[in-house]
């Protein structure tokens, strides 16, 4: 099974509401990721976290903020986020294997 | 760095078409090579890999091959049906960090 789950499938929140994006796999990957994906765009990497370890944060506003509570979950916090934020978020993970990530279906979120 | 470049589209065939989409890259050392697809509203999907040059990568129809020599990994199907509209990204994963370096994305468009 490679499945990587992300709720809610669609979000639409106001710039000063706070909300919160999850992700969940039970492959037993040690690595996860957010990204942002602008339509008719490759995804941008937005944070890795590899053993529930922020490893990378690629200079991502501090509106975002993600967590991994164990090696299953992961959240994206929002917080006062601006029009321009609206895009799909996407979850990976990735096994032992050399770099293939496994993506989940995506939340659209619109920020308005 | 490491970069991947893919032939621009939107690509449009007719039914039954032979496929062929370039991708190119440029990495230090062995990377690893991949194709996601992406339909429409959803996210994206490992379509198929290869680890080592020469290897063979294949899924539903779909091949490419890792040639070391072009530094190419091109996208290929004998025969599209209209299910494979969607939009195909070559990615790579290089040998230090495993991230994923992306091409910009192809459109596909298959007529009936």
């Amino acid at each position: 099974d490679t499945e990587v789950t992300q709720t809610p499938k669609h979000l639409v929140m106001g710039m000063t509401n706070k909300k919160s994006l999850k992700c969940e796999q039970h492959m037993g990957h040690r690595a996860m990721y957010w990204y942002k994906q602008k339509a008719k765009k490759p995804p941008e990497l937005m944070f890795v976290y590899s053993y529930e370890k922020l490893s990378i944060n690629e200079s991502v506003p501090s509106r975002f903020s993600p967590e991994c509570p164990n090696s299953s979950l992961l959240n994206l916090h929002l917080h006062a986020l601006q029009p321009e934020d609206s895009a799909l978020y996407l979850c990976a993970s990735r096994g032992s294997g050399r770099g293939e990530q496994y993506f989940g279906p995506g939340t659209r979120l619109t920020v308005t | 760095g490491d970069s991947v470049t893919q032939m621009e589209g939107p690509v449009t065939l007719s039914e039954e078409a032979f496929l062929t989409i370039n991708c190119t890259y440029t990495a230090t050392g062995y990377p690893s090579l991949f194709w996601y697809v992406q339909y429409p509203g959803e996210g994206l999907q490992l379509l198929l890999k290869a680890t080592k040059a020469d290897d063979k990568g294949s899924n539903k129809g779909f091949e490419a091959t890792y040639r070391k020599e072009t530094t190419s990994f091109h996208l290929e199907k004998g025969s599209v049906q209209v299910s494979d509209s969607a939009v195909y990204f070559c990615a790579l994963s290089g040998d230090s960090n495993y991230q994923l370096i992306w091409g910009a994305g192809t459109k596909l468009i298959i007529k009936p």
